[in-house]
């Protein structure tokens, strides 16, 4: 099984947006809609923050935004703030074999 | 609310073992997949493996296949993994986690974690 593709990095001052990517293939990302995002702070357990590609769990705040386009699955943080500061992981549903749910490599976030 | 709390996590010695157990509560322990998920420090969330809801389907990463053993009891809302055969690399938080299935969902909710650290 592959990994999920995300970049190992990505930044953003307080107040702006960024996006994380998450690249899988035609046979995961690209053909069913169970895309989530954790948000994993230093020392702490992962936490769901959006599943169903678009979806948000009671509690998360709104300013957390998932979306897909063809292979590749988005998290966008807006009005990024000092908290949000964190490492973030993608999975997905895949049907080609064991294990069916497959994980990004993980981006870190910093909050400039 | 969904609660995982993990136990039985420590320092070992190569070759050695340890069994780790989790305690759920907050949700219909027998409705969904059940998974142990680990993390080395400083790296990302690695498979350990997984149990199906009623117990028939289990996944072990190459990595544990044969040293592990995963199970579950519905009754007492538990989970645990039995670690056999303990090396350098197994040294990581492993965190118990609901899913990667259960109610229609794709999805995890994890404990705390505990740290298993094996060295001389």
């Amino acid at each position: 099984q592959s990994a999920l593709t995300q970049p190992a990095s990505v930044s953003g001052s307080p107040g702006q947006s960024i996006t994380i990517s998450c690249t899988g293939t035609s046979s995961d990302v690209g053909a069913y809609n169970y895309v989530s995002w954790y948000q994993q702070h230093p020392g702490k357990a992962p936490k769901l923050m959006v599943y169903d590609v678009t979806n948000r769990p009671s509690g998360v705040s709104n300013r957390f935004s998932g979306s897909k386009s063809g292979n590749t699955a988005s998290l966008t943080i807006s009005g990024l703030q000092a908290e949000d500061e964190a490492d973030y992981y993608c999975t997905s549903y895949t049907p080609n074999g064991t294990p069916f749910v497959i994980f990004g490599g993980g981006t870190k976030l910093t909050v400039l | 609310q969904v609660q995982l709390v993990e136990s039985g996590g420590g320092l070992v010695k190569p070759g050695g073992s340890l069994r780790l157990s989790c305690a759920a509560s907050g949700f219909t322990f027998s409705d969904y997949y059940m998974s142990w998920i680990r993390q080395a420090p400083g790296r990302g969330l690695e498979w350990v493996s997984y149990i199906s809801d009623g117990g028939t389907i289990i996944y072990y990463a190459d990595s544990v296949k044969g040293r592990f053993t995963i199970s579950r009891d519905n009754a007492k809302k538990s989970l645990s993994l039995q670690m056999n055969s303990l090396r350098a690399e197994d040294s990581a938080v492993y965190y118990c986690a609901r899913g990667p299935y259960g109610s229609g969902s794709y999805q995890f909710h994890w404990g705390q974690g505990t740290l298993v650290t094996v060295s001389t």
